[in-house]
């Protein structure tokens, strides 16, 4: 148990559904991050939230979008995409916006497949 | 751009063997480095890390790791290795500009009993 719990750990969609993925920490930490894994290649940093407040967005496309309702929650909002995008879906978080400066505790992923 | 280069793509050892995996970074600034390591079905999870002071980290389940700034590399070691050590081991560079966490593209460890 990491204290950063994401949901579903599985999700098969088709390219014109619309999903989300959700991600829960339950230690007090003020930053959470996206970030996607895919196979033989670096986990790639999507987005930044630092106190509910979008701080970085890595050129990822529209057809994802983050939701930070408050500092514990953390949506990835899902629709028409691509089979390319399966992936594995990370969700971390850490006390401190910069996450290289800091340890940052790391949800066990969504499978993402697009079909 | 800054980037982070981990040589050996899989490493297959016995039980008891030795095990040194290679990490490189391109940044010519402060960093702060750390090593992930991800076992079959759970998170990743920080084995150590180095910010300054020693640059020989101890972290846990007896692994540590050696910062040499002139090389710009922060190799992981273990003395031993066992089969529960059987896992992705990642390397991440922090401090640079913008205070993003940059990985390398992992290194899996298999360990024959």
């Amino acid at each position: 148990e990491t204290g950063v719990t994401q949901t579903p750990r599985h999700l098969v969609m088709g390219m014109t559904n619309k999903k989300s993925l959700k991600c829960e920490q339950h230690l007090g930490h003020n930053a959470m991050y996206w970030y996607k894994q895919s196979a033989k290649k670096p986990l790639e940093l999507m987005f930044v939230y630092s106190l509910e407040e979008r701080v970085e967005n890595n050129s990822v496309p529209s057809r994802f979008s983050p939701e930070c309702p408050n500092s514990s929650h953390l949506f990835l909002h899902l629709h028409t995409l691509q089979p390319e995008d399966s992936a594995l879906y990370l969700c971390a978080s850490s006390q401190g916006r910069q996450v290289g400066n800091t340890e940052a505790f790391f949800g066990q992923g969504t499978r993402l497949t697009v079909v | 751009a800054q980037s982070v280069s981990q040589h050996n793509h899989h490493v297959i050892l016995s039980e008891a063997a030795s095990l040194e995996l290679g990490c490189n970074y391109s940044y010519g600034g402060t960093v702060n480095l750390f090593w992930y390591v991800q076992y079959p079905g759970q998170h990743l999870q920080l084995l150590l890390k180095y910010f300054s002071g020693d640059p020989l980290v101890k972290g846990i389940k007896g692994f540590e790791a050696e910062f040499i700034k002139s090389k710009f590399s922060f190799n992981l070691r273990k003395p031993s290795v066992q089969w529960s050590d059987t896992a992705e081991y990642f390397c991440a560079v922090g401090g640079n500009q913008g205070g993003k966490l940059i990985f390398g593209q992992g290194t899996e460890l298999s360990v024959k009993p």
